[in-house]
């Protein structure tokens, strides 16, 4: 069954450095997402990803963040000057279209820490 | 007013049992609507998805919306240890795909 594959797994960084957390949607997907879940806390929308364009973004989402889709499978997210409260799970999800299919599908995470 | 809202338990039930679990909204324009289960530090895996108002059954899951009332629920039925996660509910219909998601209930059925 095809699933949404995420790396790395955990991921440390440093206060100020730039992390880039890599994602392979379901290869039929056309639509992209990034979400994060701080630890005991709800998940929250950040990105959402189409042709090339972000669609809609969150106010989370603000200048130090950016998405990218490089090649024809890879969808990344960059975090340019991490800051210790950027800690927190962050999931790629996927869906075929954005106005029908709606059922996204979630990788597995990137557990991200800031010290 | 948080836009979906969800009882975070804890709910502790006997193997068996018919789990009932809720969520509300306030956004009338949310169209669509999802369960996903999610294990600890695992990414959320989807269960159901509903489409506007009704009922939708697969194996032990039954989804329920009903958008006058603005209510969604999740029926797990002969509920089983490996049910135990946290079961999200998410709402979406507003822009490209954007889901917003309940706080989650936490699950623990035991033998």
């Amino acid at each position: 069954e095809p699933e949404v594959t995420q790396t790395p797994s955990h991921q440390v960084t440093q206060m100020g450095q730039e992390v880039i957390l890599r994602c392979v949607p379901i290869s039929n997907h056309l639509y992209f997402y990034w979400y994060r879940q701080i630890l005991g806390q709800k998940v929250e929308f950040l990105v959402s990803f189409y042709n090339n364009e972000i669609s809609e973004k969150s106010e989370i989402f603000d200048d130090q963040f950016s998405v990218e889709r490089p090649d024809g499978s890879n969808f990344t997210l960059k975090i340019r000057s991490t800051k210790l409260e950027d800690s927190a799970m962050y999931f790629c999800a996927s869906s075929i279209t954005g106005t029908g299919g709606y059922e996204q599908y979630f990788g597995p995470g990137t557990r991200l820490t800031v010290t | 007013q948080k836009e979906v809202e969800q009882d975070p338990g804890p709910l502790s039930v006997p193997e068996g049992a018919i789990v009932s679990l809720n969520c509300t909204y306030s956004n009338s324009a949310f169209q669509y609507f999802m369960w996903y289960r999610q294990y600890s530090r695992k990414g959320p895996e989807l269960l159901m998805y509903t489409y506007s108002s009704g009922n939708k059954e697969d194996g032990r899951f039954t989804a329920q919306v009903d958008k006058s009332s603005k209510y969604i629920s999740l029926f797990i039925r002969d509920s089983q240890p490996s049910d135990s996660a946290t079961y999200l509910c998410g709402a979406g219909g507003t822009s490209y795909g954007k889901l917003t998601f309940g706080q989650g209930t936490i699950l623990t059925v035991h033998p």
